[in-house]
């Protein structure tokens, strides 16, 4: 088992530019969730996925689009990238209210 | 809206020594609590998860509790090692939803 997994680990990207960051997992998760990481303010939620063919937005999604391609696959689209975006971007997924969350090992995004 | 206190932010520890850490929050209408580990550079890895009907779960020398009524949670360590030098979160996912909401961590330093 793989896991959850991110790709790329890292990426630089100029201001403007826009690319779509992918995560996949292969641990039955129902629900699927994107999280973005910055110094001093912790872990925060830009979209989710509770089933497959479902999304929400999070507590921080302006900027943002997601797709859950299937129950696998959910990619967090950056369509126009602001250095406000410059963060490190987690992927994580559970099957359900009562079970863990798993993460992935995160993509480390800077923006110029 | 909930808030969520981790407190210290910071420790240092000498090795075999028995440790606390504290979180606390603003709204008792928990889901669950999960107590989370953060390495550098890498992703969050789950410790423990404890249903809102439970007071508490143990994990090898891992004891994490939960005192709703007090809005407080801890997470024991006991016999520190320098392998358990890392950022420790904790994360509430509420009665109304099924979202993570993190604490900012501590980070804990255990000196050989």
């Amino acid at each position: 088992n793989a896991g959850v997994t991110q790709t790329p680990k890292f990426q630089v990207l100029k201001t403007g530019q826009s690319m779509t960051l992918q995560c996949a997992q292969d641990m039955n998760h129902n629900s699927m969730y994107w999280y973005r990481q910055d110094p001093g303010m912790g872990l925060r939620l830009i979209y989710y996925s509770a089933s497959e063919g479902t999304t929400d937005k999070g507590e921080v999604p302006n900027g943002y689009n997601v797709s859950r391609l299937n129950k696998r696959e959910f990619s967090l689209r950056l369509e126009s990238a602001a250095p406000s975006q410059t963060s490190v971007y987690f992927c994580a997924g559970d099957r359900g209210r009562t079970d863990t969350q798993y993460f992935g090992p995160g993509t480390r995004l800077t923006v110029l | 809206k909930q808030e969520v206190t981790q407190i210290p932010a910071a420790l240092s520890v000498p090795e075999g020594e028995n440790l606390v850490l504290n979180c606390s929050f603003t709204d008792s209408a928990i889901y669950n609590l999960q107590w989370f580990r953060q390495d550098p550079g890498k992703g969050l890895t789950s410790l423990l998860l404890i249903q809102s009907s439970q007071r508490e779960q143990t994990s090898g020398r891992l004891n994490a509790s939960l005192d709703k009524s007090s809005g407080r949670s801890t997470l024991y360590i006991a016999a520190s090692q320098p392998g358990d030098s890392a950022t420790y979160l904790c994360a509430f996912v509420m009665d109304s939803s099924y979202k993570l909401i993190f604490g900012s961590g501590t980070r804990l330093l255990v000196r050989p």
